[in-house]
C-alpha cells in the first residue's frame, strides 16, 4: 500500500531559527514528490516539485531534498518567520501521475 | 489572472440530504482535481476531470460524484450525506495535460458541517 508518514507532527520554534521537516515514502513506482504549504483556513501552496533524479530545489528560504534511494524527503525553512506558521504537507505521485499519496502534514508554529 | 475559486466557502447540511460545491478553475486549466480534507485522515484524493471526462479516481463510494462543464467549471456532488462527510473540500486545477501529476493551484476550500 502506497504511504507518505511525515514528521514530526508538529513543532514550535522560535522566530529566526532553522527547522527540517521529514517525509519518507512507500509510493512506488515513483514520479514525483511535491511540498505544499497550508494556511489555517486556505487551500496548500505549492513550494517545490522534485522528480526521482534531482536532489536538492530551493524556494527561497525553503530547500526540499530528495534521495529517491532511501525514499526520504526533507523541507528545510531557513531564519524562520512567523508568517511560516503553517502545515507543511508532503504529496507524492506515482509514476504515471494518476495518483497522489498525501502525508498527514507537520504543523509549524513559529514563535516572536 | 484570478485564482481557483470555490463557493460556497461554508456549507450546512443535515443527514441524508445532498450537496453540491462549484470550482471555478484559473483561466485555461483544463484540469480539475478534488480533494477532501479532514482532521483524522488529512488529505484524501477524490476525483479529476480533464475536457469533460473523468479522468481519475481515489477510493471513495459512489456517494461522492462530480462533472466538468466546457467552460471547465467543475462541481462535486455529495448524496445522502453522512456525518462522517463533515470536512473541508478542496478543488485544485492544473495548467496541462499532466492532471494531478503536474503542479497543482488550490482554492481555499469549502467547509461542508453535516449534523
Amino acid at each position: 500500500k502506497n504511504q507518505v508518514e511525515q514528521s514530526p507532527q508538529s513543532l514550535i520554534i522560535l522566530e529566526g531559527k532553522n527547522c527540517t521537516l521529514q517525509c519518507n515514502y512507500t509510493v512506488s513506482p515513483f514520479s514525483n514528490l511535491r511540498w505544499y504549504k497550508q494556511d489555517t483556513g486556505r487551500g496548500p501552496v505549492s513550494l517545490t516539485i522534485m522528480t526521482f533524479s534531482e536532489n536538492t530545489k530551493s524556494n527561497g528560504r525553503y530547500t526540499a531534498t530528495l534521495d529517491a534511494d532511501t525514499k526520504q524527503s526533507s523541507l528545510h525553512i531557513t531564519a524562520s518567520q512567523l508568517s511560516d506558521s503553517a502545515s507543511y504537507i508532503c504529496v507524492v505521485s506515482d509514476n504515471a501521475g494518476n495518483m497522489l499519496t498525501f502525508g498527514g502534514g507537520t504543523r509549524l508554529m513559529v514563535k516572536p | 489572472k484570478a485564482g481557483v475559486t470555490q463557493t460556497p466557502r461554508y456549507l450546512i447540511k443535515t443527514r441524508g440530504q445532498q450537496v453540491t460545491l462549484s470550482c471555478s478553475p484559473i483561466s485555461g486549466h483544463r484540469s480539475v482535481s478534488w480533494y477532501q480534507q479532514t482532521p483524522g485522515q488529512g488529505l484524501q484524493f477524490l476525483f479529476e476531470y480533464f475536457s469533460e471526462t473523468q479522468r481519475n479516481k481515489g477510493n471513495f463510494p459512489g456517494r461522492f460524484s462530480g462533472r466538468q462543464f466546457s467552460n471547465s467549471r467543475s462541481e462535486m456532488n455529495v448524496s445522502t450525506l453522512e456525518l462522517g462527510d463533515s470536512a473541508l473540500y478542496l478543488c485544485a486545477s492544473s495548467p496541462s495535460g499532466q492532471g494531478v501529476g503536474g503542479k497543482l493551484f488550490f482554492g481555499s476550500g469549502t467547509q461542508l458541517s453535516v449534523l
